[in-house]
């Protein structure tokens, strides 16, 4: 079994300033990780993912990512937010193990960014 | 446009009713997901199935009961067993099968229940 802690409930940032998101995992398996992002009443949207490769990920609207095994995190950044970066952010985590994926990702409670003007 | 529809948007109903929340995804994906979200306490999920006909409870299924008799429907009945039904409830598919599925899921829009 795995689980995913977000050590941040609310995270406030001033307009324009870089943002860290923090994403510890627990699992006894290889994993593949996930960033999606949740605006007001509406569905996820993927952010970024980690299956293999290149540890440093880039996802959609200027967000990336780094796994780091030794530690197990996976923690979000953007250089430079903007107002519409406002929302809650999900760190997600399903076992490599064979079809490990197929019972669905287990998540983290989430991440309230919100963005000082 | 490829997508999950989930209906109604915004549902209320009376304490003891059971309520069915539609799901429907023309993206010719095998497996889908129903997931609870409250405030907090992220995404916890109600059940699962990878194949037509078949499913399998999540972490917090009490109360809940699903169908799969089509590969693109997967409606989520809300029984009056469940003792706090009011949430935001999110369905989601995953289009890879078997050792590929990485997890990987695509989102609808989500339907928040109201039990007054």
């Amino acid at each position: 079994a795995q689980s995913v802690t977000q050590l941040d409930s609310q995270v406030p940032v001033f307009e324009e300033a870089p943002v860290e998101l923090r994403c510890n995992y627990s699992s006894s398996v290889s994993v593949y990780l996930f960033w999606y992002v949740q605006y007001p009443n509406q569905g996820l949207q993927l952010l970024l993912k980690y299956l293999s490769g290149s540890t440093l990920v880039k996802g959609i609207n200027g967000f990336e990512a780094e796994f780091n095994k030794s530690q197990t995190s996976f923690h979000l950044r953007k250089p430079s937010v903007h107002i519409s970066d406002t929302a809650e952010y999900f760190c997600a985590v399903s076992s490599q193990a064979s079809g490990g994926g197929a019972d669905g990702l287990t998540f983290g409670k989430g991440t309230h960014l919100i963005i000082q003007p | 446009d490829g997508g999950i529809t989930q209906s109604p948007k915004y549902l209320f109903r009376k304490e003891g009713q059971n309520v069915t929340l539609s799901c429907e995804q023309n993206l010719n994906h095998d497996a889908m997901y129903w997931y609870r979200q409250d405030p907090g306490q992220g995404l916890r999920l109600i059940y699962y199935s990878q194949i037509v006909n078949d499913f399998q409870k999540g972490d917090i299924a009490e109360g809940y009961s699903v169908s799969r008799e089509k590969k693109e429907s997967f409606p989520l009945t809300v029984t009056s067993a469940q003792k706090n039904p009011t949430a935001f409830y999110l369905c989601a598919s995953s289009g890879l099968a078997g050792v590929a599925n990485t997890g990987e899921l695509f989102f609808g829009e989500g339907s928040r229940l109201t039990v007054l």
